[in-house]
């Protein structure tokens, strides 16, 4: 049984860094495209970018280059997502997903259970 | 930049009605398509890739149809867990998402 399992919420200040993790069970780690997607209650889902566990290549959405990185430990089968620079619409729930077909085609068929992500002063 | 808009916002419905979501995108994406349902406090749940393919597991009452920028999800006859929020999410690049339609109890 696949299982994505993310770090728990935070609270955070503006100008705070972040780091969320996703520790992945049932499947072979190295095998598939982990990805990130938020949920903001203004601009809804949006995807982030993915990480290629075996490789450690990455490749961001424009929209957060600049202030995102992502990085996996491949001894505990764990990805992280950090992002730097926080501001009030960085609050968020942040999700970890991967397909079923290893390859990097964003279609998520498993999600992480999201870590609500709260930056306020 | 692909932007996809999904309408109607919101579909008041009652179990067993059938009920039809539309999804449209402003450029064409042949039918790089895929559609996910979310309840409160869940992740969103794969149902439709490939603008027509059921995922896993996903019941026959739902089905996708479309291709270039017009798509449609249709549930046949809506069962009291169909009571969601659904979006459609283009998988090429810088994969943009819908705004969603609420489905809710009438």
């Amino acid at each position: 049984q696949v299982l994505l399992v993310q770090s728990g919420a935070e609270v955070k200040k503006p100008g705070a860094s972040l780091r969320v993790s996703c520790e992945a069970s049932g499947y072979s780690f190295t095998g598939y495209y982990i990805h990130w997607v938020r949920q903001t209650p203004g601009q809804g889902l949006e995807w982030m970018g993915w990480i290629n566990p075996n490789s450690g290549d990455t490749t961001y959405a424009q929209l957060f280059q600049g202030r995102i990185t992502m990085t996996r430990d491949t001894s505990i089968s764990t990805a992280y997502m950090g992002l730097s620079g926080l501001r009030s619409d960085d609050t968020a729930v942040y999700y970890c997903a991967k397909r079923a077909v290893a390859d990097a085609v964003p279609i998520f068929d498993h999600w992480g259970q999201g870590t609500l992500v709260t930056v306020s002063s | 930049e692909i932007v996809l808009t999904q309408s109607p916002g919101t579909l008041s419905l009652s179990p067993g009605e059938g009920a039809t979501l539309s999804c449209r995108a402003s450029h064409s994406i042949t039918t790089q398509l895929a559609w996910y349902q979310q309840k409160p406090g869940q992740a969103p749940r794969l149902l439709i890739f490939g603008a027509t393919n059921r995922a896993t597991g996903i019941p026959h009452r739902f089905s996708g149809s479309g291709s270039g920028t017009d798509f449609t999800l249709t549930i046949s006859r809506l069962e009291s867990e169909d009571f969601a929020v659904y979006y459609c999410q283009y998988y090429g690049s810088s994969p943009p998402f819908g705004g969603g339609t609420k489905v809710e109890i009438k």
